[in-house]
């Protein structure tokens, strides 16, 4: 199993630009999340799935959006790209057991860089 | 005042020390709670789970739970330099509307030399 994997490793906008942030899982896991990181404030979750056609806002939801259509896949879009959104992020995916969501495994994050 | 507070560090600690690692919280829903380790430039990697309040063991780490006074611990025994790396708790709250949701510290920088 290749786990979560997110694509591009680094990234570089220019304010106003749009992009798309991939992740996908080959674990058939329910539940997939979004987080930024910055310096000094850990992780923050932006948007979450608890499944395929379900999505949810999370702490830090705005400027971005996700759509989840599969399993697999849970992309991550900036409509417009701005300074304060340079940030790596991390992808997250877990399975349910008996109900009960289970340990995260993250992916390897995407550095972004908006000018 | 954030939910999680965790002394960011840096802590720095010889070969073989042991190590405390702690984390104070504010909401009184927190039931799951987990230490991930975060090497540079990774992704974080789960090492301890727990379950409300008491002690879980796992080589030569311990994590406690304490929710009568809103505080957890790590501890690292004989620490390594492999050991070196950012450590984050992580809490969340059942069901709901709290589904899913980590709340993370701040992460604490440890280096471990030799």
């Amino acid at each position: 199993n290749a786990g979560v994997t997110q694509t591009p490793k680094f990234q570089v906008l220019k304010t106003g630009q749009s992009m798309t942030l991939q992740c996908a899982q080959d674990m058939n896991h329910e539940y997939m999340s979004w987080y930024r990181q910055d310096p000094g404030m850990g992780l923050r979750l932006i948007h979450y799935s608890v499944g395929a056609g379900i999505t949810d806002q999370g702490e830090v939801p705005n400027g971005y959006n996700v759509s989840r259509s599969t399993t697999e896949d849970f992309p991550l879009r900036l409509l417009s790209a701005a300074p304060s959104q340079t940030s790596v992020y991390f992808c997250a995916s877990a399975p349910t057991i008996a109900g009960v969501l289970s340990r995260q495994y993250f992916g390897p994050g995407t550095r972004l860089t908006v000018l | 005042q954030k939910e999680v507070e965790q002394d960011p560090g840096p802590l720095s600690v010889p070969e073989g020390a042991i190590v405390s690692l702690n984390c104070t919280y504010s909401n009184s829903a927190f039931q799951y709670f987990m230490w991930y380790r975060q090497y540079s430039r990774k992704g974080p990697e789960l090492l301890m789970y727990t379950y409300s309040s008491g002690n879980k063991e796992d080589g030569r780490f311990t994590a406690q739970v304490d929710k009568s006074s809103k505080y957890i611990s790590l501890f690292i025994r004989d620490s390594q330099p492999s050991d070196s790396a950012t450590y984050l708790c992580a809490m969340s709250a059942p069901g709901g509307t709290s589904y899913g949701k980590l709340t993370f510290g701040q992460g604490t920088i440890l280096t471990v030399h030799p």
